[in-house]
């Protein structure tokens, strides 16, 4: 397995800023995602982080609001754009090991937006 | 929408065996079924996987029917750490098909 760590682990954010979450991993890793994961509910996949091209959405999310970079083969941000109360989620990446690829997650992000 | 079905909700005694059911019925025959948990909002934890055979790890046991159409999460021994939210999914293991679809999963509660 991979270890992977989230930057900042918590936040209380502002109506209308933006908010930029770290994800690194301490191997080198094929694939990296990024979830959502609202209050009460389950997780949901936004995108797909590639390295050096430009993430792969799911259907309800779109750039604009959550652009993510990815960099290197060990490193990926989130930003949280605009940010409305129901922004307020845990967001959690997790990256894919080419061996067993099994998906393994960070710890998340606590999210809330007033 | 997922492909699986969980109960909402079990209790355990503790030092028990906890048996967590899933139902799959439409999966595929190039299918994984996978199992992680959640502890209190925590990053899911993987557990295990498999494919047709049943599969044991330190951590649990997977006992898939013959037909695939549903399996069984296994805890041999419930502690009270592993209360927690577990996630039945099924991914293709055809490489570039890597996405996850979680359901609501099921809430185990281990009694004391």
């Amino acid at each position: 397995s991979a270890v992977i760590s989230q930057k900042p682990s918590r936040d209380i954010c502002q109506r209308g800023t933006s908010l930029t979450i770290q994800c690194q991993v301490d191997s080198q890793v094929t694939m990296m995602f990024w979830y959502r994961q609202q209050p009460g509910q389950s997780l949901t996949l936004i995108a797909t982080a590639n390295q050096g091209s430009e993430a792969t959405y799911e259907s309800g999310f779109v750039i604009d609001k959550f652009p993510i970079s990815r960099p290197n083969l060990t490193f990926s941000t989130l930003t949280v754009s605009n940010m409305s109360p129901e922004d307020s989620s845990i967001y959690l990446c997790s990256v894919l090991t080419g061996g067993i690829e099994t998906q393994y997650f960070g710890p998340g992000t606590r999210l809330l937006v007033l | 929408d997922a492909k699986t079905t969980q109960p909402t909700s079990m209790d355990c005694a503790e030092g028990r065996a906890a048996n967590l059911p899933c139902n799959h019925s439409t999966i595929s025959g190039n299918e994984y079924v996978y199992w992680y948990r959640q502890i209190h909002s925590q990053g899911p934890q993987y557990i295990i996987h498999g494919l047709k055979n049943n599969e044991t790890n330190e951590m649990a046991s997977l006992i898939i029917t013959e037909d695939r159409k549903s399996s069984t999460l296994i805890l041999p021994h419930a502690t009270l750490r592993d209360t927690a939210v577990y996630y039945c999914i099924v991914r293709p293991y055809t490489s570039g098909t890597y996405k996850y679809i979680f359901g609501t999963g099921t809430r185990l509660k281990v009694l004391a």
